[in-house]
């Protein structure tokens, strides 16, 4: 059975850095096509993706955060982290990693999701 | 603003036929596959549809995919209230080099 968790702080101040956990099991990002990703969700909005990382370490991430974000995975204990600096409270959202099985990221959607981590940035 | 463009609403009696549209350009839609969410209220969303129009296991026959240039179609048939969800669409993005997303239907059965 395939599972993704996220976890992280409910609450970060603004300009701090945000680091975020997502933990799996079921699946090995060792294989061949094999991909994480991050995608975040505004209460209310619409659903935008973030960052991405696949089993040959390549990454990806959204031209608009870009310069914020570093994504990483470590692959003995299942686990990719998502960095997100000089947080806003306009990144207040629900925070989902995603799978994205072989044969990767131009064929297959997000087959399995966590269920979400809600991160509010206040003072 | 969302890269795909969808309406922000649809809806529907029990046992209708609704379509939901999400259009693009020829560098997302118009070059990669569609894949389509369910996302029910309060949860994450869930894979509905990939590659355009397969379903993974599990995903009834009443809901279907269609892709015409740069848009694409979903369609529920036999409307049931448990499909009360938001839908989005998504794709992969050649210019940004990454997924992209549409703004979401809020689909309510009346």
């Amino acid at each position: 059975q395939v599972t993704l968790r996220e976890s992280g702080p409910a609450l970060v101040k603004p300009t701090q850095t945000l680091t975020l956990t997502c933990s799996f099991s079921g699946f090995s990002l060792t294989t061949s096509g094999m991909c994480v990703s991050w995608v975040r969700q505004p209460p209310g909005k619409a659903l935008e993706w973030l960052a991405l990382i696949d089993w040959d370490d390549d990454e990806y991430y959204s031209t608009s955060l870009k310069t914020r974000l570093t994504i990483s995975k470590d692959t003995s204990k299942n686990q990719v982290v998502l960095t997100m600096t000089n947080m806003d409270p306009v990144d207040t959202a629900t925070y989902y990693c995603a799978r994205i099985p072989p044969p990767g990221k131009y064929y297959s959607g997000m087959d399995v999701w966590g269920q979400g981590t809600t991160v509010t940035v206040s003072s | 603003q969302s890269v795909l463009t969808q309406p922000p609403s649809a809806s529907g009696t029990p046992g209708q036929r609704v379509t939901i549209s999400c259009s693009g350009s020829n560098s997302n839609i118009g070059s990669n596959y569609v894949f389509w969410y369910q996302q029910l209220p309060g949860a994450a969303p869930k894979l509905l549809m990939y590659r355009n129009n397969l379903r993974p296991s599990g995903v009834p026959d009443r809901f279907s995919g269609s892709k015409s240039g740069t848009s694409v179609s979903l369609a529920i048939s036999g409307l049931r209230s448990d499909d009360e969800a938001d839908y989005h669409c998504a794709t992969w993005d050649d210019s940004l080099n990454g997924p992209v997303f549409g703004g979401g239907t809020r689909l309510t059965v009346l």
